[in-house]
């Protein structure tokens, strides 16, 4: 059981260049999020997704986009990358429902130059 | 949305202490998670406690809902306790969790 993995750990882009960061786990989770970390500013919700094919924006969506093709997967694209996406990026998943237990990724980390 | 405050921000204690930790909350919740991400970076679930109190070897919480705050405690502090604590909540009706800022704790030999 992997649990949830990310891919890749660490990137170096130029901006205007693109990417896509993958999520998996293996839990049969419904939800799954996405979130980036900033110095000082704890966790902010990127996009999440309550189930296959299905995603919603969260707090600071701009310039990020996502698919849910697959229930065990959970994309993150960024079209254009500028430098204030440099940040730290967690992939989250939990079971539908009320009182459940959110499982983390390792984390992304990404530079923009 | 809702507002999660945790205090202090910062925490500096010498192997042995003991520490309360807060998490106030501006809104009624369904559920309230407290996570610790380590040196390394990892996020790691303490606890997931939406009301009541729980024990989990040196660590304990306590939510009191109705007053909208949790508080962790650590006692016994030791180095590998050092890290970022972070207390997350899922405003009434969502399971989108807002999270504080937490507080970063660094326990000194």
């Amino acid at each position: 059981n992997a649990g949830v993995t990310q891919t890749p750990k660490f990137r170096v882009l130029k901006t205007g260049q693109s990417m896509t960061l993958l999520c998996a786990q293996d839990m049969n989770h419904e939800y799954m999020y996405w979130y980036r970390q900033d110095p000082g500013m704890g966790l902010r919700l990127i996009h999440y997704s309550v189930g296959e094919g299905t995603t919603a924006k969260g707090e600071v969506p701009d310039g990020y986009n996502v698919s849910r093709l697959k229930k065990q997967n959970f994309l993150l694209g960024l079209e254009s990358a500028a430098p204030s996406q440099t940040s730290v990026y967690f992939c989250a998943s939990r079971l539908a429902g009320a009182a459940k237990t959110q499982y983390f990724g390792p984390g992304t980390r990404l530079l923009v130059l | 949305g809702i507002q999660v405050e945790q205090s202090p921000p910062d925490l500096i204690l010498q192997e042995g202490a003991n520490s309360t930790l807060r998490c106030n909350f501006s809104d009624s919740v369904n559920n309230l998670q407290w996570f610790h991400q380590n040196p390394w970076g990892q996020l790691i679930n303490l606890f997931y406690i939406p009301s009541g109190t729980k024990q989990n070897g040196r660590l304990s919480a306590t939510t009191v809902a109705t007053e909208r705050y949790s508080l962790l405690y650590i006692s016994s502090s030791q180095t590998t306790d050092s890290g970022v604590y972070f207390c997350a909540v899922d405003p009434g009706g969502s399971y989108i969790p807002t999270f504080g800022r937490g507080t970063s704790l660094i326990v000194h030999p």
